[in-house]
């Protein structure tokens, strides 16, 4: 199975603050990664796709760049709605594996 | 608009069965794969079954391999996950999720709210 893994596990932001979340892949996934946000009680909302693709509805502050095994997710000037919890998650072979998460928490 | 309601889940014995339920609508069911992801309280996502809208193919995580089994019918536009021998571990809150587009595979843009699963004596 492909692991992912994320860094940091958490970290503590301002709001207006550039925020950068780094996901690793155990082998290459060409660009077959999605980021999702998750509040508590909620289920997850997709934000990017395919490494670098903006979900309809999301707000342009969030950006996807990457390919292979490296990624990041970049919130260029953080907002009070986006303290959550960050996932990534390959889809290039099953099982489709999530990161262990990013929890964004306000400094 | 995509609607996704799962159900069946609660509390249950060590080694027992269960089977979730998720119906969908707001959008042609027979077209899109579809999946499960499990959250354990406090924990991260786990991806755990998905099943091939076209050909029906199915696909598992390991930790669940050879006790849960995926299945769709696409004629009362429902996902189910048939689940056995569980143990403590598959304690979480289950979601349906499907996918992004006809095209695409593993990438969740509707999910639904969300099934307890509590696996306990």
């Amino acid at each position: 199975d492909i692991q992912m893994t994320q860094s940091p596990s958490s970290l503590s932001a301002s709001v207006g603050d550039r925020v950068t979340i780094t996901c690793r892949a155990s082998q290459s996934i060409s660009n077959y990664l999605n980021w999702y946000q998750q509040k508590p009680g909620q289920a997850p909302k997709l934000l990017i796709y395919a490494a670098s693709s903006l979900q309809s509805g999301v707000p342009s502050r969030f950006s996807g760049s990457g390919s292979g095994t490296d990624f990041t997710l970049t919130i260029s000037s953080l907002q009070p709605e986006d303290f959550a919890t960050y996932y990534c998650q390959q889809s290039y072979i099953t099982p489709f594996t999530f990161g262990g998460g990013t929890k964004v928490e306000i400094k | 608009e995509v609607q996704l309601l799962e159900s069946g889940g609660g509390l249950v014995q060590p080694g027992g069965s269960l089977r979730l339920s998720c119906a969908a609508s707001g959008f042609t069911f027979s077209s899109y794969a579809m999946s499960w992801v499990r959250q354990a309280p406090g924990k991260g996502l786990e991806w755990v079954s998905g099943i091939s809208g076209g050909d029906g193919g199915t696909y598992y995580a390991d930790s669940v391999r050879g006790r849960f089994t995926i299945s769709r019918d696409n004629s009362k536009s429902t996902l189910y996950m048939q689940m056995s021998s569980l143990r403590a571990e598959d304690t979480a809150v289950y979601y349906c999720a499907k996918d992004r587009a006809p095209s695409s595979s593993g990438s969740y843009k509707d999910w639904g709210q969300g099934t307890l699963v509590t696996v306990s004596s």
